[in-house]
């Protein structure tokens, strides 16, 4: 199976500051790598698609890049609503593994 | 609008069985792959199965031969079959929808339903 590591686990940041995310696959996966957003008590919610591929109807200030085993997810400007767990996803093969996430705290 | 709704979760005993819907509404259900995904509370996110639209079915390797995924066009429904169930079971199952938008992401997720499984 394919392992993803994001970090960090957690992170506190403000209002306005730039926050990046990495998820690291444990072999290449080519651009097969998602972003989800989960807030307490909801679904996960699809950010990012195909590595750099931002869904529609999500604000342009989430952003993906990387390709083969490293990756990366930036809010370029946090906002209020965007403290939540982020989960990387891999779906170059089954089981298409998560990362553990990584929760965005308010500082 | 697009939706997923799952329904059938519940309190079972270990060994037990359940069986989980999904109900799908505003797409064209045969056209997708679909999913489910579980998330033990505070925890992350488990992948469990998936079912292609030509009906070929994949499992995480701790549910096989003991979860059984399957879809129904006419009705627009998933569903997960789970027999001898576990305490290690116990999480809120998501069902999702496999986009056609590149990258085979989820782009569609319910709401989820609880399964508990504890004497």
């Amino acid at each position: 199976d394919i392992q993803m590591t994001q970090s960090p686990s957690s992170l506190s940041a403000s209002v306005g500051d730039r926050v990046t995310i990495t998820c690291r696959a444990s072999q290449s996966i080519s651009r097969y790598l998602n972003w989800y957003e989960q807030k307490p008590g909801k679904a996960p919610k699809l950010l990012i698609y195909a590595a750099s591929s931002l869904q529609s109807g999500v604000p342009s200030r989430f952003s993906g890049s990387g390709s083969g085993t490293d990756f990366t997810l930036t809010i370029s400007s946090l906002q209020p609503e965007d403290f939540a767990t982020y989960y990387c996803q891999q779906t170059y093969d089954n089981p298409r593994t998560f990362g553990q996430g990584t929760k965005v705290e308010i500082k | 609008e697009v939706q997923l709704m799952e329904s059938g979760g519940g309190l079972v005993q270990p060994g037990g069985s359940l069986r989980l819907s999904c109900a799908a509404s505003g797409f064209i259900f045969s056209s997708h792959d679909m999913h489910w995904v579980r998330q033990v509370p505070g925890k992350g996110l488990e992948w469990v199965s998936a079912i292609g639209t030509a009906g070929d079915t994949y499992y995480l390797g701790s549910v096989k031969g003991r979860f059984t995924i399957s879809r129904e066009s006419a009705r627009n429904s998933l569903y997960l079959q789970m027999n001898s169930l576990r305490a290690g079971d116990t999480a809120v199952y998501y069902c999702a929808r496999e986009g056609h938008g590149g990258g085979y992401a989820f782009d569609i997720w319910g709401q989820g339903t609880m399964v508990t499984v504890s004497s």
